[in-house]
């Protein structure tokens, strides 16, 4: 069964380091999304993409977030400055086309922020 | 603007017994509605969804759950309780632009032996 896989499984770094979180969302989906979990909160919207441009993006995903598909595979997600608030669970998710299609969510990648 | 509110940040039932988490949701449109579940350090899981068409939307795992316009509920229910359904439960909603999913705080589901 197809699934979303991310990478790293957890990264460690140092306050006001970049890091890019890594995902391949299912072959034949169309919208891509990344989520975070603050530790013991809810999960939150950060950013949706479709057709190589961002479509929706929460109030979260400032100036110090990007997101990127290079290589028609990958869609990554980077953070150019990191703070210690940055520290979550970041989860990647796709969905296929149609209305009714669910979105499939990686297994997460958490990031730790020294 | 759509939001959902789960009723009970921590829900604590005896092994056999009837699995009850609650939800409630704001949407101006017919809601797209979720049960995820997320096992300690690992990634959220669908259980069961409600589009559109019959009410009560059977999942994996046993779990179902009943959409209920006249009470804005979508609330999970299971008939008899695992020790592996512990876990941590999040209804959600889609948003009406069809983009990203709202989820809820969250229930904490414990089984007591």
């Amino acid at each position: 069964e197809p699934e979303v896989t991310q990478t790293p499984s957890h990264q460690v770094t140092q306050m006001g380091q970049e890091v890019i979180l890594r995902c391949v969302p299912i072959s034949n989906h169309l919208y891509f999304y990344w989520y975070r979990q603050i530790l013991g909160q809810k999960v939150e919207f950060l950013v949706s993409f479709y057709n190589n441009e961002i479509s929706e993006k929460s109030e979260i995903f400032d100036d110090q977030f990007s997101v990127e598909r290079p290589d028609g595979s990958n869609f990554t997600l980077k953070i150019r400055s990191t703070k210690l608030e940055d520290s979550a669970m970041y989860f990647c998710a796709s969905r296929g086309g149609g209305n009714y299609n669910e979105q499939f969510f990686g297994p997460g990648t958490r990031l730790t922020v020294l | 603007a759509q939001s959902v509110t789960q009723l009970g940040s921590h829900v604590s039932v005896s092994e056999g017994a009837l699995v009850l988490l609650r939800c409630n949701y704001s949407s101006s449109v017919p809601p797209y509605l979720f049960w995820y579940v997320q096992y300690p350090n690992q990634g959220l899981q669908l259980l069961l969804k409600y589009t559109t068409g019959a009410t009560l939307v059977k999942g994996i795992n046993g779990f179902e759950a009943e959409f209920k316009k006249s009470e804005t509920s979508f609330h999970l229910t299971k008939p008899s309780a695992h020790m592996s359904d512990a876990a941590e439960y999040f209804c959600a909603v889609r948003d009406s632009s069809a983009s990203k999913i709202i989820f809820g705080s969250g229930t904490r589901l414990s089984i007591r032996p």
